[in-house]
């Protein structure tokens, strides 16, 4: 079993739409879960942090955490053709010394 | 958010010789820093931790012996890709965080693009 899952995709929404990325993860001693979005040949760039049950909303962009269910998902409200890019789920455990484990990342498509 | 530097962004070296990369924490100081490798179309590997003032931990597969790293100071880290070969050629990655015992975030450097020729 991986570590970290991910759907690869491509999820293809049309512009405007509700974007849902899902994870799961295996360890759970996991404390820290992120959320990342990668356009091709860049590096990761930090969309969301979460570590807390619940939701956590910033802009557009809503995190969701159940960790009974070791879940954690990204909704992406209005999406635009610029969402268009792979998105990395990551956890870790608890400490700025604990290492961050990835998924394969979903390819995510907004069609105009 | 916090910002990590990695330089240089890309390098072309010849089979056999070996690259540098640095990784340094701009406006934070890194305990301990994270050296990841990706391959086209496939996600990030986690290669070592580097911890400050100590020997880095490898993950398994990794060979130490190859890829050094040495982490000299809370702001910079180094991996040196020795004896490169075609095999080599990857997007490497360093990342950070902040220091502290609870859930801080990860940020990355843009990256080094390594083609060996």
């Amino acid at each position: 079993q991986k570590e970290v899952e991910q759907n690869s995709g491509p999820l293809s929404v049309p512009e405007g739409a509700i974007a849902s990325l899902n994870c799961t993860y295996s360890d759970r001693g996991s404390q820290s879960f992120f959320w990342y979005r990668q356009y091709s040949g860049k590096s990761p760039e930090l969309i969301m942090f979460i570590y807390s049950n619940g939701d956590k909303e910033d802009g557009r962009f809503t995190a969701q955490l159940n960790k009974a269910s070791q879940y954690v998902s990204l909704l992406i409200r209005d999406s635009q053709p610029s969402d268009s890019a792979t998105y990395l789920c990551a956890v870790s455990k608890s400490g700025g010394y604990q290492k961050v484990t990835f998924g394969t990342g979903t390819k995510l498509q907004v069609i105009p | 958010g916090a910002v990590v530097s990695q330089h240089p962004s890309w390098v072309i070296c010849k089979s056999g010789t070996s690259v540098k990369i640095e990784c340094r924490s701009l406006d934070f100081q890194a305990t301990t820093m994270f050296w990841y490798r990706q391959f086209p179309k496939q996600s990030l590997m986690l290669m070592a931790t580097s911890n400050e003032g100590s020997k880095a931990t490898y993950e398994q597969g990794v060979e130490k012996d190859k890829f050094l790293i040495n982490h000299a100071s809370l702001t910079l880290s180094t991996l040196t890709v020795t004896s490169a070969h075609p095999e080599d050629s990857s997007f490497y990655i360093c990342s950070a965080r902040l220091r502290g015992l609870m859930n801080t975030e990860a940020f990355f450097g843009q990256g080094t693009r390594l083609t060996v020729v």
